[in-house]
């Protein structure tokens, strides 16, 4: 069974400052992997979607990379603000397609 | 385009009550999932189809039913509510492996929080 952990669980920055959250699987048997944003009190918005063959994808602020072979990727976020203060939660799918398997998540506080 | 509707967003049931939680995404997805999420322990898997008519068991399905008569809808039905199944229920589709459009992301519903006493 695919098992998705991140590290850390919670995590407090200045604003402005750069971080890096971490994801890693255990099978590297991946569709692709999903980086997701939860608001407190609402559903997930997906943030950046990595396919297996891809090393990394970028959208404003956030770059995501992958290492599939090591089972791990990394969420990174440059220039912090306190509207990025969320839970990041990683997601991968397996290659059967039918499911998804999602880390417990690493709740994030920008301090302005 | 209204994405993944979940109704109803919130409901307090007693002990025993039954209720459906219904799921309606206009999107066009083969596959649906209903998750419930626990403090501290992430998403977990309740049910999931990926095609009308067709459902199977997720990680945690025991007290839950499911049924997807319409490719749009998804329903998750609780018949004897236990305290137990107090949670956080989500529910997000998504498009099938091999399609055109598979790496598009899943998308997930705004949530129904059910609180049984």
């Amino acid at each position: 069974k695919q098992e998705v952990t991140q590290i850390p669980a919670a995590l407090s920055v200045p604003e402005g400052e750069n971080l890096v959250l971490n994801c890693s699987f255990t099978d590297s048997a991946i569709y692709n992997l999903q980086w997701f944003r939860q608001d407190p009190g609402k559903g997930l918005t997906s943030l950046l979607l990595i396919q297996s063959s891809q090393r990394e994808q970028t959208s404003g602020r956030l770059n995501a990379s992958l290492d599939k072979s090591s089972g791990r990727s990394t969420l990174y976020i440059a220039a912090s603000q306190p509207g990025d203060s969320a839970t990041y939660l990683c997601a991968v799918r397996i290659t059967t397609g039918n499911q998804f398997y999602f880390g417990t998540g690493t709740s994030l506080t920008v301090i302005p | 385009n209204a994405g993944v509707t979940q109704t109803p967003k919130f409901r307090v049931l007693k002990t025993g009550q039954s209720m459906t939680l219904l799921c309606a995404q206009d999107m066009n997805h083969e596959y649906m999932y209903w998750y419930r999420q626990d403090p501290g322990m992430g998403l977990r898997l309740i049910h999931y189809s990926v095609g009308e008519g067709t459902t199977a068991k997720g990680e945690v399905p025991d007290g839950y039913n499911v049924s997807r008569l319409k490719k749009q809808n998804f329903l998750l039905g609780l018949e004897s509510a236990a305290p137990s199944q107090t949670s956080v229920y989500f529910c997000a589709s998504s498009y099938t492996i091999g399609a055109l459009e598979s790496n598009q992301p899943q998308h997930f519903g705004d949530g129904t929080r059910l609180s049984i006493l």
